[in-house]
């Protein structure tokens, strides 16, 4: 079973389109973080979120809690914003699920 | 800038060596973990631990034991390698922190191929 489900597994996009990815999960969580994943490994943590909405830059994320959803927002896409997508939810204690990905490639 | 380093970035070994994965963090988390991710099947937790010689399995901890002497290291073994845990390893660390809140932070991964 997969506590954590993304969609879509795989995205291409021109640039400069509006991308969204997203994540449904079916465990209580204490915070729902999305990560990015470059070529090569290294994963760095973009947004940690248990309410509402935040934005950094071109990307947005929201979470609705009763829905137990959230969705990354990738605005004016970029080339460089080709990477794995990656959503985590934290539960109780020290557990993390992880979902499977989402591979984003954005075309110049 | 906080860091999380795991120590080979690319290792070759052959079955039936004893291979050491070492990671360190500078954030003074409690917490720390290794991952292996394959294509397809994401991340997957071999093993935790919440403090200086606690450890807790996780999901896959077959062929693997670990090792937390000190807070800020977290080592990862393979007793005897075997071709099926040829895999990307990332060690990751969370909070709290007083830093870095409940964040987690992972290494830049470990490529091992076992032949």
């Amino acid at each position: 079973k997969n506590e954590v489900e993304q969609s879509p597994q795989n995205l291409t996009a021109q640039e400069g389109e509006f991308i969204t990815i997203n994540c449904s999960y079916s465990v209580g969580i204490s915070a729902l973080h999305w990560l990015q994943q470059h070529p090569g490994g290294g994963i760095v943590s973009l947004f940690m979120l248990s309410s509402g909405k935040k934005k950094h830059g071109r990307l947005i994320a929201t979470i609705n809690i009763q829905e137990k959803h959230s969705s990354l927002h990738i605005t004016a896409s970029h080339p460089r914003d080709s990477a794995v997508y990656i959503c985590a939810v934290r539960v109780t204690g020290n557990q993390f699920y992880f979902g499977t990905g989402t591979s984003l490639t954005v075309i110049p | 800038d906080v860091k999380v380093t795991q120590s080979s970035r690319y290792l070759v070994k052959r079955t039936g060596e004893k291979v050491f994965l070492e990671c360190v963090q500078d954030m003074d988390h409690e917490n720390m973990f290794w991952y292996r991710q394959d294509p397809g099947l994401g991340l997957r937790l071999i093993y935790f631990s919440y403090d200086v010689k606690m450890k807790e399995k996780g999901d896959i901890p077959e062929g693997y034991s670990v090792s937390r002497e000190k807070k800020e290291r977290f080592s990862l073994i393979l007793e005897s390698a075997s071709t099926n845990q040829t895999s990307m390893y990332l060690c990751a660390s969370s909070g709290p922190g007083r830093r870095t809140g409940n964040t987690i932070y992972f290494g830049e991964g470990s490529w091992l191929t076992v032949v």
